[in-house]
């Protein structure tokens, strides 16, 4: 069965600090995407960045990066010089090809940024 | 701009009350869905709609019901609710090519 594992309940980090939340998967199919959400106090749901299971190149949004190790199965996200408004909870996720376009979540890891 | 709209924002029930929740997409997605978020559980999928016409259960359906009312529009019905349901309701879109999920702002239900 499909899984989306992030190990990582919370984390402090300091400000201007990179920071890299950790996100394994586990699919014995070949095509799959992988997806990071952020979920501020607010409460919305926001789409962060995306990697397709045979893009070679590693995802990059602004100071958000996606480091997608296949063979280990892993898509961690790294933010580089974290910011205060970066404290929120962040979600991994999974979509397999052919099952309908659902998607599966982790149980999300919690970002503290310290000023 | 506005994206995934979902009403009501907030809502209190008492057990057994019935209510639909509604929402309405303006990017002309054709995949839509509902999730509830609790805490510690991420989110769990109630109901999914691929198209217009057609729609499937995800993982946790029991006391649900949803209506693909047209394209813009999928909603979800409590028809006697219960404790349990007490969540966060969350509606999304997605387009067909990476299948990137939209969400609306969400709904905190309490059953009493």
């Amino acid at each position: 069965a499909q899984k989306i594992t992030q190990t990582q309940p919370g984390m402090f980090v300091q400000e201007k600090e990179a920071v890299t939340l950790d996100c394994t998967y586990d699919t014995s199919d070949q095509s799959y995407g992988l997806f990071w959400y952020k979920q501020p106090s607010s409460g919305e749901m926001i789409f962060l960045i995306y990697q397709g299971s045979y893009d070679e190149q590693n995802a990059t949004e602004g100071r958000y990066s996606l480091n997608f190790q296949k063979a280990r199965k892993s898509a961690n996200l790294v933010i580089s010089a974290s910011q205060l408004g970066d404290s929120a909870m962040y979600f991994c996720a999974m979509r397999i090809d052919g099952r309908d376009d659902k998607i599966i979540f982790g149980k999300g890891t919690r970002l503290h940024i310290l000023p | 701009n506005a994206g995934v709209t979902q009403t009501p924002k907030f809502q209190v029930l008492k057990t057994g009350q019935s209510m639909t929740l509604q929402c309405a997409q303006d990017m002309n997605h054709n995949s839509m869905y509902w999730y509830r978020q609790d805490p510690g559980m991420g989110l769990r999928l109630i109901y999914y709609s691929a198209s217009e016409g057609t729609t499937d259960k995800g993982e946790v359906p029991n006391g649900y019901n949803v209506s693909r009312l047209n394209k813009r529009e999928f909603s979800l019905r409590l028809e006697s609710a219960a404790p349990s349901q007490t969540s966060v309701y969350f509606c999304a879109s997605s387009e067909n090519t990476k299948n990137i999920q939209y969400f609306g702002a969400g709904t905190r239900l309490s059953v009493l």
